[in-house]
């Protein structure tokens, strides 16, 4: 089993949508949750940044975990077109090193 | 205040070589983390240098190697290189070692034929 599973996708929605895009983890232990979005051929853009569980708003973006289930989620309001990008849940797998378990990444498209 | 810079932005080599990537932090960061990335993948832990230490690796062999400078820039080297080595190359630099977000230069891709 891996430590952190994401949908890849593709995710095709039409501009204005709400997007959930979601990774479930298998570690009870892992504490810190990251989204980063990746346009293609770039690097990873740090999105999001949770410790506990509940939510946190960012403008059009809302994190949101629930460690009983071990199920992190990301909510985009009002997706535009630049929003197409892979976005990435990350999770800090270690409290001695800055060690981050990247799921695969899902692949989101909107529309206009 | 510049970003992580990640150099050079395409390299090719040929199976057997050996190739050098470099990567300056953040302003005032003294935390470099590297990962690997496969096309369609999410990346993958290397290693982690703090202060010119290594400080944590994944599952990489050790002809995965790398160095830290005291202005808290960083290569890594790979020897022997094979073809399952390309891949988008990342580097990541946080304030210290207990902060947890980690900032991503733009990466270098790199291409074993």
């Amino acid at each position: 089993q891996k430590e952190v599973e994401q949908d890849p996708g593709p995710l095709s929605v039409p501009e204005g949508a709400i997007v959930s895009l979601n990774c479930t983890y298998s570690n009870s232990a892992f504490q810190y949750f990251m989204w980063y979005r990746q346009y293609s051929r770039k690097g990873p853009e740090l999105l999001m940044y949770t410790y506990s569980s509940g939510n946190k708003e960012d403008g059009r973006f809302t994190a949101q975990v629930d460690k009983s289930s071990k199920y992190i989620s990301l909510f985009i309001r009002d997706s535009q077109p630049s929003d197409s990008a892979t976005y990435l849940c990350a999770i800090h797998g270690s409290s001695n090193t800055g060690k981050l378990i990247f799921g695969q990444g899902t692949t989101l498209q909107v529309k206009p | 205040e510049t970003g992580v810079t990640q150099s050079p932005t395409h390299l090719i080599k040929t199976r057997g070589q050996q190739v050098t990537l470099r990567c300056s932090s953040q302003s005032g960061h003294n935390t470099v983390s590297w990962y690997q990335q496969a096309l369609g993948q999410g990346p993958q832990f290397i290693f982690q240098y703090y202060r010119e230490e290594e400080n944590g690796r994944g599952n990489f062999p050790p002809r995965f190697s790398g160095l830290q400078f005291p202005n808290y820039s960083s290569e890594l080297n790979v020897n022997a290189l094979e073809l399952d080595d390309s891949a988008l190359y990342l580097c990541a630099s946080s304030l210290t070692l207990n902060t947890n977000e980690q900032f991503f230069g733009p990466g270098t891709r790199l291409t074993v034929l």
